[in-house]
Order: C-alpha cells, then structure tokens, then sequence
C-alpha cells in the first residue's frame, strides 16, 4: 500500500540554523508530494507541494525536491526563525487515489531564540 | 475570511454514547474530507464527498460511523456506541474538484471518550 515515512523527532534548533526534515515515500505511479503545517493552536495549512518528478516546491523560505529515483522529498530551509516552531507532516495523494492523502507521523521542529 | 469550520470544538462523552461532529466547507468547495487523527500520528483518511455522494470510504469506518452531506454544503460525521478507542482528533477538509491537491483543513473536533 501506500505509505510515508518521516524521520523520528522532535527537532530542536536555534534560530538561524539550516534545517532538513527527511520524508521517504512507498506508492506506485507517480504520486503527488505535499508537506503540511500545524502550528499550535491552529489547522492543517498545505506548505508546499510537488506534482511530477524532479519539480521543486517552495513557500515561505522552505524547498523540496521531488526525488523519484530516491522516492524522497526532503523539507529543508537555511535560516529557521522562532515563527517555524510547529509540527510537520508529509504527505502523498497516489495516483488514482481519489485525492486522498496519505500523510506521515509528523515531526515536531522547536527553534530557540 | 471564511475557512472550514468545525462544531463542536471538543465533545467529551462517555463509552456507549452517540456523537456527531458537523463540518462546514468552504462555500464554493465541491468535495468534503473526513480524516482521524490520533496522538503521535499523522491524520488517517476516512471518507470524502463529492457534492452530495459519498465516493469512498477507508476500512477504518466501521458501521458504527456515518457520515453525510444532504444538500452538498455542510457534512455530519456519527459516531454510535462509542468507544474508548475512538477518542481522536477528527478534521474536515475541503477542496474544488480540479485542485484537489489543495485540502484545507478546519480546526478539527477533539473526541474523548471516558
């Protein structure tokens, strides 16, 4: 089946530091490639996606690249802020899926002032 | 700025119990999305909507829930019986068919079952 694994958290980071959450992914076809925000208190926010292979997503200072060959799609960012402290998630809509999302465990990112 | 939106917050409600959560999409959104979230994990589809028909449903619904959308606006998820192992986040998510790849999500009802 379908499914997303993210890397063991929490994350703590001081501000300014470069970040890397990593996210692998097991799904047939070519799947879409999303990472999702929630910062406390607050919904679900889509933070960037990646539709075909090699595509870049990017939004508010944070990238990832669409890795078929490695079925990765790693968030990364080089300068964190206080503001970034939240839980992250990624997640995959497979092909003929109904656009469903099938989303990781999610890691909890910390940056210190 | 009207997002999804969710009713009630958080229900508490003891084992055995019926509940319902109501969810309210963005108006021009044409399909609806349930997902279950438990502590420590990402959010687990359940169901969608397209309009007024409910186009799928996971395994992890059992006959104990239900969940409609009678006039293709506003969703009601029903939980019958409940469970101590129901007690999850459960969120509602809104799309236009065309750019399903962008869900938005409401703020989610917090079920606990005693």
């Amino acid at each position: 089946g379908n499914s997303v694994t993210q890397m063991e958290g929490p994350v703590t980071l001081s501000e300014e530091a470069f970040l890397t959450i990593n996210c692998t992914y097991t799904a047939t076809g070519y799947p879409s490639l999303f990472w999702y925000v929630q910062y406390p208190g607050e919904g679900l926010q889509l933070l960037l996606k990646a539709t075909k292979a090699d595509d870049k997503g990017s939004n508010k200072g944070f990238e990832a690249t669409y890795r078929k060959e490695t079925t990765s799609f790693h968030l990364e960012k080089g300068s964190v802020q206080v503001s970034d402290s939240a839980v992250y998630f990624c997640a995959l809509i497979a092909d003929g899926a109904n656009s469903k999302l099938t989303f990781g465990k999610g890691i909890t990112l910390s940056v210190r002032p | 700025d009207t997002g999804v939106s969710q009713d009630p917050r958080h229900k508490i409600t003891k084992r055995g119990q019926n509940v319902t959560f109501r969810c309210d999409p963005i108006s021009e959104h044409n399909r609806l999305y349930w997902y279950r979230q438990t502590l420590g994990q990402g959010p687990e589809f359940l169901t969608y909507f397209q309009n007024e028909a409910q186009l799928e449903k996971s395994r992890l619904l059992s006959d104990r829930f239900s969940a409609e959308r009678p006039k293709g606006s506003f969703s009601t998820l029903e939980i019958q019986r409940t469970e101590q192992g129901d007690s999850a986040m459960y969120l509602c998510a809104s799309s236009r068919v065309g750019t399903s790849y962008e869900q938005y999500f409401g703020p989610g009802t917090r079920l606990t079952v005693t």
